[in-house]
């Protein structure tokens, strides 16, 4: 069974941080791209960043690129998202995902 | 406004067939088999419901079926019944090396 469990999330500052982990199980990890998604309350699915099967390839959407970074541990079946300059806008439902599987979320909250 | 089109929502009686559209370019939809549907209920994650424009995984019902013309890939589900009423998104891989997402698709069961 495909398992994708992301951590990491809370409440933040203007201005602040936060690393998001997703943590993968039931698939052969190495073969898939991983994204982040994120979503609002009440809102579509926007995709945040993606990363290739080694890491060596990255993709951000324009509202993210030089805030956030993508990346993963392939011995760890993880991938990570690096926020900052985190934004009351960045607030959402942050969800990890493959072709395959999603994740059950974790939620940012950037607030004073 | 969304990169990928899709109807904001189709309604359906149970027993019934209906199909989601998903309208993209060349240059996502119509040039890869990278093409996406999840379903999401009320207060739920999104579930992926099918993958490389037809293949389902473990667990996905045999009710859901994929397609692909052009630049427009297609979701059929099969004997509607009351729980696949939910919201229904497509994404696919693009070109530039990022992924889009449709806006949506409300599905109501009446």
């Amino acid at each position: 069974e495909v398992l994708l469990v992301e951590s990491g999330g809370g409440l933040v500052q203007p201005g602040g941080s936060l690393r998001l982990s997703c943590a993968a199980s039931g698939f052969t990890f190495t073969n898939y791209w991983m994204h982040w998604v994120r979503q609002a309350p009440g809102k579509g699915l926007v995709w945040v960043s993606r990363v290739d099967h080694y890491g060596s390839d990255t993709k951000h959407a324009d509202f993210v690129e030089g805030r956030f970074t993508v990346s993963r541990d392939n011995a760890k079946n993880t991938v990570f998202l690096e926020m900052t300059g985190l934004r009351v806008d960045d607030s959402a439902m942050y969800y990890c995902f493959t072709d395959v599987g999603w994740g059950q979320g974790t939620l940012v909250t950037v607030s004073s | 406004q969304s990169a990928l089109t899709q109807p904001a929502s189709m309604s359906g009686s149970p027993g019934q067939s209906i199909t989601i559209s998903c309208t993209g370019t060349s240059s996502d939809v119509g040039g890869n088999k990278y093409v996406t549907w999840v379903q999401q209920h009320p207060g739920k994650a999104p579930k992926v419901i099918l993958y490389e424009v037809s293949k389902r995984p473990s667990g996905a019902s045999n009710r859901f079926s994929g397609s692909k013309s052009g630049n427009t890939a297609s979701l059929t589900i099969s004997g509607l019944q009351a729980e696949d009423e939910a919201d229904y998104y497509c994404a696919s891989h693009s070109a530039s090396g990022n992924c889009l997402f449709g806006g949506g698709t409300h599905l109501t069961v009446v």
